[in-house]
């Protein structure tokens, strides 16, 4: 089945700083999702991505289909940024399921 | 609108005992799934319903557990007898489907099982 690896694992910031989290995946999708976990393990979705660049807010993400990747920048990190970051793909011709990655687990420090 | 609600929230069980977890997609949605993550280990996929017809159950762990989608509203997934494996978060997503194109999948705040 296709695979999902996100890095990095672990990061640690200062507030106000910038991130940049990476998402590669080993086959074509058509649907990629970028959610945020926050500290209840609540899933938020954040952006449904599959090719393109988005913004909202701090937050903007950007997928390269051809070159199957997918990065997600926050800029300005505040400290209710913390939580886990996963990504999430669907394979084209595959069956409606999302693959999830291990997730990139972002501290923000005041 | 309402999003995807689940229900409960949290749930405390001895191991053999049985649990059922119920789902409620966004109104209009017919893609139902089901997703769970046990302790440190990744988000991986159980099933997937289109209204009430089972679309992909292959990621259903074992005969343990049973979904259900009556009527293609809600749906439930039963856990019987219950394993200390089992523990997690179960979460529940919907989609709707546009002539085939495929949509965001919305998530519900999860179902935190524990086995004792």
């Amino acid at each position: 089945g296709i695979q999902v690896e996100q890095s990095p694992p672990d990061l640690i910031l200062q507030e106000g700083a910038n991130s940049t989290l990476r998402c590669n995946f080993s086959d074509s999708v058509n649907n990629l999702q970028w959610f945020h976990q926050n500290p209840w393990g609540q899933l938020i979705n954040l952006f449904y991505i599959p090719s393109g660049t988005k913004q909202n807010g701090r937050l903007s993400a950007t997928t390269v289909a051809t070159e199957r990747y997918s990065l997600l920048y926050i800029s300005s990190s505040q400290t209710t940024d913390s939580g886990v970051y996963f990504c999430a793909v669907e394979r084209i011709q595959g069956a409606q399921k999302l693959v999830f990655g291990q997730g990139t687990r972002l501290t923000i420090n005041p | 609108e309402a999003g995807v609600t689940q229900f409960p929230s949290h749930s405390v069980i001895e191991k053999g005992q049985t649990v059922t977890l119920r789902c409620d997609p966004i109104s209009g949605h017919d893609n139902l799934y089901w997703y769970r993550r046990v302790m440190g280990k990744e988000i991986k996929f159980l099933l997937h319903f289109v209204k009430e017809s089972k679309q992909d159950e292959s990621g259903m762990p074992n005969n343990r557990f049973l979904a259900e989608r009556t009527g293609g509203t809600y749906s439930t997934l039963k856990v019987q007898p219950a394993e200390l494996e089992d523990s997690g978060v179960y979460f529940c997503a919907s989609s709707q489907d546009r002539g085939g194109l495929l949509e965001t999948q919305y998530f519900g705040p999860g179902t935190r099982l524990l086995v004792l």
